[in-house]
């Protein structure tokens, strides 16, 4: 089967750097995405990693290791606006359905 | 605004009523997708569509499911005989043009259903 693994919670303060880690099992593979969800949101594309090494887009951050596989999601400069959970996930071995895992819910305190 | 859209976004309805659900995709999309996301989980897929045709169904989609996208542009879900396990949000999404398998999914914003 194919899932995906990463942590329930984390916190951190404002201005703080914080790390989601990912670690995924799927039959085929072709890549990480990763996507934010405020309360009652819609899950927002924040990036997608296919190739290994890091991907920056702004204060945040996506890293990828295949053949570790594992991934992370790092957020810099942390703002209240970042509370919200976070997902990682990976296509099926069709390559057309996303498989989330379970999300990792950020609280960023002042 | 460009962005997927869904209607209603919010439905409560009684045990054992039918009700239908719209999504319109982001417009040069092709490729539009069902999911349904419990409180604390990660959204789980249903069914997918390239164009009008139906590629891929979920073991999650019961025969109580069914999801049309006619024309290949706005799509529906219906779920008859609604039970109180169907209570969860639906979420829609789109990718785009290029046809990969890789195209990145936008999600809609969600009907949340309640079934009392």
């Amino acid at each position: 089967g194919q899932s995906l693994e990463q942590p329930s919670e984390v916190t951190a303060v404002e201005g703080a750097i914080v790390q989601i880690n990912c670690t995924y099992q799927t039959s085929g593979f072709y890549g990480l995405s990763w996507y934010q969800q405020h309360d009652g949101g819609a899950p927002t594309f924040l990036s997608y990693n296919a190739l290994d090494g890091l991907e920056e887009t702004g204060r945040f951050s996506s890293f990828l290791s295949r053949s570790d596989s594992y991934g992370y999601l790092l957020l810099q400069e942390l703002q209240m606006k970042d509370s919200a959970s976070y997902f990682c996930a990976a296509l099926n071995q069709a390559g057309t359905a996303l498989i989330f895992g379970k999300g990792t819910t950020l609280s960023v305190s002042s | 605004d460009t962005g997927v859209s869904q209607d209603p976004r919010h439905k409560i309805t009684k045990r054992g009523q039918n009700v239908t659900f719209r999504c319109d995709p982001i417009s040069e999309h092709n490729r539009l997708y069902w999911y349904r996301q419990t409180l604390g989980q990660g959204p789980e897929f249903l069914t997918y569509f390239q164009n009008e045709a139906q590629l891929e169904k979920s073991r999650l989609l019961s025969n109580r499911f069914s999801a049309e996208r006619p024309k290949g542009s706005f799509s529906t879900l219906e779920i008859q005989r609604t039970e109180q396990g169907d209570s969860a949000m639906y979420l829609c999404a789109s990718s785009g043009v290029s046809g990969g398998g890789t195209d990145t999914q936008y999600f809609g914003p969600g009907t949340r259903l309640t079934v009392l």
